[in-house]
């Protein structure tokens, strides 16, 4: 079975400095897609970038990149010079292939809040 | 571009009351269409998805129902609601293989 982990229901940063955000999957597919979610308060569900498993960069949007080690299976989040608005919860998913081919079921973490310092 | 609405945005409903959630998508054909539910401080739970008008699949047993009358329009019902269905009900577009898109989402609250 698919299993996304998130070990850290809470994290503080101070404003400016950089975070990690952790995320472990547990799948027996070969071919399977990882993403990381922003939640503000407000609830609204935001995409912020996207690893497939056979990407060999590590995927980078802005200020995210993902730190992808394929061989521990995790898909780590990377946030640079933080801001007060990244105050938020962020989820970490995984869509898998097998048995989900196209129907792009995503299986989500528990989440980690996010706190920024000034 | 795509935008995707779902209404209304809070509701409040006695136990044993029906219920009606009403998602729609603009701007793309032929979606697949997702509901997921959020408990307070956990991560979302899919309930429905649809690769179609008409095609519905359920991934947890439970007090609700979906439907999909329309391409784009994605429906939640229950006809009794009990109280754990509070939560709040996520709606989201994808192509299937890519991210999926979320609406901002209904708070519903039994009593």
């Amino acid at each position: 079975a698919q299993k996304i982990t998130q070990t850290q229901p809470g994290m503080f940063v101070q404003e400016k400095e950089a975070v990690t955000l952790d995320c472990t999957y547990d799948t027996s597919d070969q071919s399977y897609g990882l993403f990381w979610y922003k939640q503000p308060s407000s609830g609204e569900m935001i995409f912020l970038i996207y690893q497939g498993s056979y990407d060999e960069q590590n995927a980078t949007e802005g200020r995210y990149s993902l730190n992808f080690q394929k061989a521990r299976k995790s898909a780590n989040l990377v946030i640079s010079a933080s801001q007060l608005g990244d105050s938020a919860m962020y989820f970490c998913a995984m869509r898998g292939s097998s048995g989900s081919s196209n129907t792009g079921k995503l299986i989500f973490g528990q989440g980690t809040t996010l706190q920024v310092k000034p | 571009s795509q935008t995707i609405h779902q209404w209304p945005a809070t509701l409040v409903q006695p136990v044993g009351s029906p219920l009606s959630l009403e998602c729609t998508v603009e701007g793309t054909s032929n979606p697949n269409l997702y509901w997921y539910r959020q408990a307070a401080g956990r991560g979302l739970q899919l309930l429905f998805y649809s690769v179609g008008i008409g095609q519905i699949s359920s991934e947890v047993p439970q007090n609700l129902s979906a439907s999909r009358p329309q391409d784009r329009q994605f429906i939640l019902s229950s006809k009794k609601l009990l109280l754990s269905d509070s939560g709040f009900y996520l709606c989201a577009w994808g192509t299937g293989y890519n991210e999926q898109f979320f609406g901002p989402g209904t708070r519903l609250t039994v009593l």
